[in-house]
């Protein structure tokens, strides 16, 4: 039921470019990204409705197919400061009173100098 | 707007003693969520309150409990606490549907 993120892990270099995946097997409405650096909280960082494509700030945007209930998030040119965890945060069952919100699992992210 | 606050933010407690958490939303957010979050694991849903109803449950024993009030505000109850309730308990809050603000958790120690 929770959504499956892919890669668990990646290790790029500064500069470099990634793409986390996001796969749930319910109807979505909507898909948000989180970040979560080392010893905070996560950080809200965009939201995905049906049918949209969403850039973020920086260079991270993201897409959203709800065909396949997938959704990906594309860093671009990676900095040091996109080191974390991701997470896709995924909506179901709006307006039919079963909604849910839930978490991928979550996919860790290392930029190297 | 202020942000999403948790009350206390460190915690230790000796087995078989009993918590309460205390989190306040932003404010105008009728949604507050609770996870748990031990050191390298992703987010474990406790539960969600929604206009002082428990709209949605995670997969945790009757020992975690909560409630919302009449302001939004949430507290989180766990009872006979074990070794391994040690963990973040991050709460996060939303308007009604949509994304989630996180409070900046509490870090709870149980010796």
């Amino acid at each position: 039921q929770q959504p499956v993120q892919s890669p668990q892990a990646v290790i790029l270099r500064e500069g470099e470019d990634a793409v986390i995946n996001c796969s749930s097997s319910k109807a979505l409405y909507s898909v948000h990204w989180y970040r979560q650096k080392h010893g905070e909280a996560p950080i809200f960082l965009m939201i995905l409705l049906k049918g949209g494509e969403q850039k973020g700030h920086d260079k991270i945007s993201a897409s959203f197919n709800e065909k396949k209930q997938q959704s990906s998030l594309y860093l671009t040119a990676s900095q040091l400061s996109y080191s974390g965890t991701y997470f896709c945060g995924t909506e179901t069952g709006m307006g039919s009173g079963t909604y849910k919100y839930i978490f991928g699992t979550g996919t860790r992210l290392k930029v190297l100098a | 707007k202020a942000g999403v606050t948790q009350t206390p933010r460190y915690l230790i407690k000796t087995r078989g003693q009993q918590v309460t958490l205390s989190c306040s939303p932003i404010s105008g957010h009728r949604s507050v969520s609770w996870y748990q979050q031990t050191p390298g694991q992703g987010l474990q849903f406790l539960f969600e309150y929604f206009s002082e109803t428990q709209r949605n449950k995670g997969n945790f024993p009757g020992r975690f409990s909560g409630r919302q009030f009449s302001n939004s505000r949430s507290e989180m109850n766990v009872s006979t606490l074990e070794l391994g309730d040690s963990a973040l308990y991050l709460c996060a809050s939303s308007e009604a549907t949509g994304p989630q603000y996180f409070g900046p958790g509490t870090r709870l120690l149980v010796l």
